[in-house]
C-alpha cells in the first residue's frame, strides 16, 4: 500500500535538475509532496488532485498519471536550500488517510 | 499560532513501561494522524482520526491506542513499549480529509530500552 518512491538518493550539483518519481497500485485521489531537513518536521510543497488541480510552491513543479498512479516531482536550477529528504504522499478513497512514500534524499553540492 | 504541538520532545522509556505521546492542534481540524519515522522506511502511518470520537487504523497499528475525545487533542499510548518501538514519532493534521495540507508537529524523538 506504501507509495514507492525513485531514485532512494540523488546527489547534484548547484543549477543542476533532478526528478523523483512516486508510484502507487491503487487507485489515487491526490498526491502531496513534503520536504523533510534533518532533525525537523516535513513540510508541505505541493498537491496535485485527480482532474488536474494543484496547490502549492511556486518554484517546483509536479505532474499527476492518473491512469498510471505516478507523479514526478521536477526541481529546476537547484539551490543548496534544496536538500533534505523529499516525501511523496497519496490518498485513497479513504478520507483522512495519507501514506508516504520510503522517501528520497537529495544533496545539493555548491 | 501555535498549529501542531507534540509533547514531550525526547523521551526515554524501559521495556513494559507505559507512556502517552501528546499531540495537539489550535488550527480546528478535523483530521489528525500519527505517523512514526524510522530510517529507510518513511513515515508510516500508526492511527488516524476524523473527527472527535472517530479512529481507525493505519498501516502500523499494533502496539498503540489512541482516543479522540477533543477537536484539538490526540493522544498516542504505548501500553507496554518495546525496542522496536523506538522512533521518531510525528502528529499531522489537516483541514480537509481529502486534498488538504498536513501540518506536522515538530516530533517526539522516543528510544525504548
Amino acid at each position: 500500500q506504501q507509495p514507492v518512491q525513485s531514485p532512494q538518493a540523488v546527489i547534484l550539483r548547484e543549477g543542476e535538475d533532478a526528478v523523483i518519481n512516486c508510484s502507487s497500485s491503487k487507485a489515487l485521489y491526490s498526491v502531496h509532496w513534503y520536504r523533510q531537513k534533518h532533525g525537523e518536521a516535513p513540510v508541505f510543497l505541493m498537491i496535485l488532485l485527480k482532474g488536474g488541480e494543484q496547490k502549492g510552491h511556486e518554484k517546483i513543479s509536479a505532474s499527476f498519471n492518473e491512469k498510471k498512479q505516478q507523479s514526478s516531482l521536477y526541481l529546476t536550477a537547484s539551490q543548496l536550500s534544496y536538500s533534505g529528504t523529499y516525501f511523496c504522499g497519496t490518498e485513497g478513497n479513504q478520507g483522512g488517510k495519507l501514506i508516504f512514500g520510503q522517501g528520497t534524499e537529495l544533496s545539493v553540492k555548491p | 499560532n501555535a498549529g501542531v504541538t507534540q509533547t514531550p520532545k525526547f523521551q526515554v522509556l524501559k521495556t513494559g513501561q507505559s507512556m502517552t505521546l501528546q499531540c495537539a492542534q489550535d488550527m480546528n481540524h478535523e483530521y489528525m494522524s500519527w505517523y512514526r519515522q524510522d530510517p529507510g522506511m518513511g513515515l508510516r502511518l500508526i492511527h488516524y482520526s476524523v473527527g472527535a470520537g472517530i479512529t481507525d487504523q493505519g498501516e502500523v497499528p499494533n502496539g498503540y491506542n489512541v482516543s479522540r475525545s477533543t477537536t484539538e487533542d490526540f493522544p498516542l499510548r504505548l501500553l507496554s513499549a518495546a525496542p522496536s518501538q523506538t522512533s521518531v514519532y510525528f502528529c499531522a493534521s489537516s483541514l480537509l480529509g481529502f486534498g488538504a495540507e498536513a501540518f506536522f508537529g515538530q516530533g517526539t524523538r522516543l528510544t525504548v530500552v
